[in-house]
C-alpha cells in the first residue's frame, strides 16, 4: 500500500493566486514527520516546509504552509501569492518514527505550473 | 562548506559494467543516504547510514553496495549494471535535530545503462 499518495500529477496556477496541493499519508507509527520538497527543472531537492505529528500548530515558512489535518492523515501544501520561479515539482516525504534514522518515504510528485 | 557533493554528474554505462558514485559531505551529519529517482517518479531510498561504520538496506537494494568508513564519504557500487538501474541518484545528509531530519541533498548523478 502506498504510504504517501499525491494524486495530482499536475497542476496549473494563476501568478498571484494561491494553490494547494495534496498529500496524503499511512502510517501507524504515533510519532512522525511530513516533509515537502521542490523540484525545480534543473533537478535539486529543496527543503521547503517540515510539519512533526506532535506539532500543535501548521507549519508556516514565508509563502508555504502546511494544512495538517492528522485525523484525516493529510499534510497539503499551500502556496500563496504563486510566482513563476514556483513552477517545479512537489514532493511530499514522510519519516516515520524517531529512531530509525531519519529515511524518508517520497510521494510520486506533484507538477506545478505558474501560468503568467 | 560545499554542503553534499556527488560525482560523477552523468555517466553511461554498458551493460555488465561497474561503477561508483561518489559522495561527500562536509557539515559533519551522522546520517547519510542513497535514493534513486525514476523518470516521473518520486524517490526511493536503496541504502542509508547512520554513522561510519553502520549501513543498512533501504526499498531497493538489490544490485547496489555501499559503505562508510568515514563520516564525510558513501559511495554508492553498482556491480554489473542493468537497463533497470537507469536512474538520478541523489544523496543525502542529515543531522537529528529533536526530532526532525533535515535532509540536504546533492545535486545528482543522472546515469544511463544501455
Amino acid at each position: 500500500a502506498q504510504k504517501i499518495t499525491q494524486t495530482q500529477p499536475g497542476m496549473f496556477v494563476q501568478e498571484k493566486e494561491a494553490v494547494t496541493l495534496d498529500c496524503t499519508y499511512d502510517t501507524s507509527d504515533p510519532s512522525y514527520g511530513l516533509f515537502w520538497y521542490k523540484q525545480p527543472s534543473s533537478g535539486e531537492m529543496i527543503f521547503l516546509i517540515y510539519q512533526g505529528s506532535y506539532d500543535q500548530q501548521n507549519a508556516t515558512e514565508g509563502r508555504y504552509s502546511l494544512n495538517f489535518q492528522k485525523a484525516r492523515k493529510s499534510a497539503n501544501l499551500v502556496i500563496s501569492a504563486s510566482q513563476l520561479g514556483d513552477s517545479a515539482m512537489y514532493f511530499c516525504a514522510m519519516r516515520e518514527g524517531n529512531n530509525q534514522g531519519g529515511k524518508l518515504i517520497f510521494g510520486q510528485g506533484t507538477e506545478l505550473s505558474v501560468k503568467p | 562548506n560545499a554542503g553534499v557533493t556527488q560525482t560523477p554528474k552523468f555517466r553511461i554505462l554498458k551493460i555488465g559494467q561497474s561503477m561508483t558514485l561518489q559522495c561527500t559531505q562536509d557539515m559533519n551529519h551522522n546520517y547519510m543516504y542513497w535514493y534513486r529517482q525514476d523518470p516521473g517518479m518520486g524517490l526511493k531510498l536503496i541504502y542509508y547510514s547512520v554513522g561510519a561504520g553502520i549501513t543498512d538496506k533501504g526499498e531497493v537494494p538489490n544490485g547496489y553496495n555501499v559503505s562508510r568508513s568515514t563520516t564525510e564519504d558513501f559511495p554508492l557500487r553498482l556491480e554489473l549494471a542493468a537497463p533497470s538501474q537507469t536512474s538520478v541518484y541523489f544523496c543525502a545528509s542529515s543531522y537529528r535535530l529533536r526530532e526532525v531530519y533535515e535532509q540536504y541533498f546533492g545535486p545528482g548523478t543522472r546515469l544511463t545503462v544501455t
